[in-house]
């Protein structure tokens, strides 16, 4: 069974300073690790993914995450917070059977004040 | 590419009545799409897997004859919501599977918007 914790549910920071959105992992396997985000009333919009390769992913809007093996974590980050960056995170994995059945994590909401 | 678009975006309809979703992949062929239902501020709860040509698999706990899967070509799957009721008011969101460098990566329709009054 594969499975991912977001522990926090609530990240809150100030406009311009760094961001983390924590997110680990558990898998059979190699994991195919991903991130998303979800407006309010909308439907999600893929950041970025882990596949293979390098352990530091970077994604849309500034995002980037790194991969890391041992902890099994693949947490959010992004340098510089914007206000509009306001919104519910997801982490995903799934294997490389059934299709690709992603499991979710229970989301994180993030909010950026001014 | 690998787009998904659902429809309609969100419905209303009164308790008792069916509703059909449908999620069709634009412009590549799916044959596995997934179901999943989301509650207000909550994560993704995966309802079943939709297979062209064959039956759904289906979550523990999803009432399979409540919720009707047919995925009757490779760019369509339909989810029917049958006699519906207020407690099925939520956001339904649809995902095809495509083999991209030799992994299944999934594409997420936008989501539908049902309330059951």
């Amino acid at each position: 069974a594969q499975s991912v914790a977001q522990p926090e549910d609530q990240v809150n920071v100030a406009e311009g300073n760094p961001l983390t959105v924590k997110c680990t992992y558990s898998v059979s396997g190699n994991p195919y690790l991903f991130w998303y985000v979800q407006y309010p009333n909308r439907g999600l919009q893929f950041l970025l993914k882990y596949i293979t390769g390098d352990n530091l992913v970077k994604g849309s809007y500034g995002f980037e995450a790194e991969f890391n093996k041992s902890q099994t974590s693949f947490h959010l980050k992004k340098p510089s917070a914007l206000v509009s960056d306001s919104a519910l995170y997801f982490c995903a994995v799934s294997g490389n059977t059934n299709a690709g059945k992603s499991t979710f994590g229970d989301g994180t909401t993030l909010t950026v004040k001014p | 590419g690998a787009v998904v678009s659902q429809h309609p975006s969100r419905v209303i309809c009164k308790s008792g009545t069916s509703v059909k979703i449908e999620c069709r992949s634009l412009d590549f062929q799916a044959t596995t799409m997934f179901w999943y239902r989301q509650f207000p501020k909550k994560s993704l709860m995966l309802m079943a897997t939709s297979n062209e040509g064959s039956k759904a698999t289906y979550e523990q706990g999803v009432e399979k004859d409540k919720f009707l899967i047919n995925h009757a070509s490779l760019t369509l799957s339909t989810l029917t919501v049958t006699s519906a009721h207020p407690e099925d008011s939520s956001f339904y969101i649809c995902s095809a599977s495509q083999l991209v460098g030799g992994y299944n990566e999934q594409f997420f329709g936008p989501g539908t918007r049902l309330t059951v009054l």
